[in-house]
């Protein structure tokens, strides 16, 4: 595997249950992120984890859950969402992340999971 | 709060043609990112820009830094069918990305 990957790539949910959205990153950058993409509107950064600390949580609802066990894997753990949670999760990873570097730090995607609340 | 603003959100063209996406931010940062999105697919970074005058070519796209005006702007060059993608600028903000709606556009054989 190569660049980010993200599992699984569909997933329709009731709003009881619980699943996970899993993205590994194979480029050894120490930064990543999670973003929600809607219809229609910019996207919209989730949390941010540098060197596995969440170092941005942007007022997210607590029916999402981050984890990042290391540098290379991050989860969103999902349960009772809504509908209007419906929408493309991506999942993105970048060399630095961090306030100190002031140079270029591309962030990469994976393809993202779409994500049906019913 | 800091804003970025594309326009036009949808641009719809023919072959050959060419044209402009327009990326207006609200604040002071020199770092801004142009990305490509095609249907059903995942983000593809295309440009970065890094300071006031900047310019970046690749193929038929160029992309250009305007950091006094606050501006980016991405021309397309004779235009063709496999340019047809949403393209969208984000600005780097606190290491942040901060980004407009996208340009959704389609080009016409």
């Amino acid at each position: 595997e190569t660049g980010v990957t993200q599992t699984p790539r569909h997933l329709v949910m009731g709003m009881t249950n619980k699943k996970s959205l899993k993205c590994e990153q194979h480029l050894g950058h120490n930064a990543m992120y999670w973003y929600k993409q809607s219809a229609k509107k910019p996207l919209e950064l989730m949390f941010v984890y540098n060197f596995k600390e969440q170092t941005e949580n942007n007022s997210v609802p607590s029916r999402f859950s981050p984890e990042c066990p290391n540098s290379s894997h991050l989860f969103l753990h999902l349960h009772t969402l809504q509908p209007e949670d419906s929408a493309l999760y991506l999942c993105a990873s970048s060399q630095h992340g961090t306030r100190d570097y002031v140079g270029i730090d591309t962030q990469y995607f994976g393809p993202g999971t779409r994500l049906t609340v019913l | 709060e800091l804003k970025v603003e594309q326009n036009p959100l949808f641009l719809s063209m023919q072959e050959g043609k060419n044209y402009t996406i327009y990326c207006n931010y609200s604040t002071t940062s020199d770092r801004l990112y142009w990305y490509r999105q095609d249907p059903g697919k995942s983000l593809e970074s295309l440009f970065v820009l890094l300071s006031n005058g900047a310019v970046k070519q690749e193929g038929r796209l160029m992309a250009s830094l305007d950091t006094k005006a606050r501006l980016s702007t991405l021309h397309i060059t004779a235009a063709v069918h496999d340019l047809s993608a949403t393209y969208f600028c984000a600005v780097d903000e606190n290491y942040q990305l901060i980004w407009g709606a996208g340009t959704k556009l389609i080009i016409k054989p």
